[in-house]
């Protein structure tokens, strides 16, 4: 079945503990971006990577970092989390090279940052 | 720089009335647009896309045209069910870069 996959689903941690949320597809997208969920706010861009080893900001990256190793994984890192990244977080993964490709989404991570 | 705009929600509706959600963008380009839907404690699943001028994207009844001169792309559904229930996105993709841009979502909610 083709699936994004985050893990985990629930975090409820302190300010200052380094967290790394794991995100990994299996549909071999060169694509993959991070989200954050707020009332009020939609859905705004963490970071995006276009294929491996190319990552790049999207509209909100402060505070957190990214990698892309290989294809199919694409964590998000808080290497100190604070109170205002208590969100619910999306990893999409799709196509490149084409804007009408639809973005597949995982189910999302809550994170509560005491 | 690119944007979408949707109506306010909440919606709320009886079963089997006509859906109407708003939707227009600001865009330097011709993006494609699509509609997202949310259901309870999920990720987003893509209901429709439209990729040019005057095409219609259409599923599970739902339908959007992607009008260019109104820059426009609203959702509507004849006959709304309780299971239609969810918040729905509308986003433009920017075809240079494929940057994501949503609206801020309509939260809908269709009583029996």
């Amino acid at each position: 079945e083709a699936q994004v996959t985050q893990n985990p689903r629930y975090l409820i941690t302190v300010t200052g503990k380094k967290l790394t949320v794991t995100c990994s597809q299996n549909m071999n997208h060169e694509y993959m971006s991070w989200y954050r969920q707020d009332p009020g706010l939609g859905l705004r861009q963490i970071y995006y990577s276009m294929n491996v080893e190319v990552t790049d900001k999207g509209d909100v990256p402060e505070g957190y970092k990214v990698s892309r190793k290989e294809k199919r994984n694409f964590p998000l890192i808080l290497e100190s989390p604070s109170p205002n990244q208590t969100s619910l977080y999306f990893c999409a993964s799709s196509l490149a090279g084409a804007s009408n490709q639809p973005q597949h989404f995982g189910d999302g991570t809550r994170l509560s940052i005491l | 720089g690119n944007s979408v705009t949707q109506m306010e929600g909440p919606v709320t509706l009886s079963e089997e009335a006509f859906l109407t959600i708003n939707c227009t963008y600001t865009a330097t380009g011709y993006p494609s647009l699509f509609w997202y839907v949310q259901y309870p404690g999920e990720g987003l699943q893509l209901l429709l896309k439209a990729t040019k001028a005057d095409d219609k994207g259409s599923n599970k009844g739902f339908e959007a045209t992607y009008r260019k001169e109104t820059t426009s792309f609203h959702l509507e559904k004849g006959s709304v069910q309780v299971s239609d229930s969810a918040v729905y996105f509308c986003t433009q993709v920017d075809g240079s870069n494929y940057k994501l841009t949503f609206g801020k979502g309509t939260l809908l909610t269709v009583n029996p």
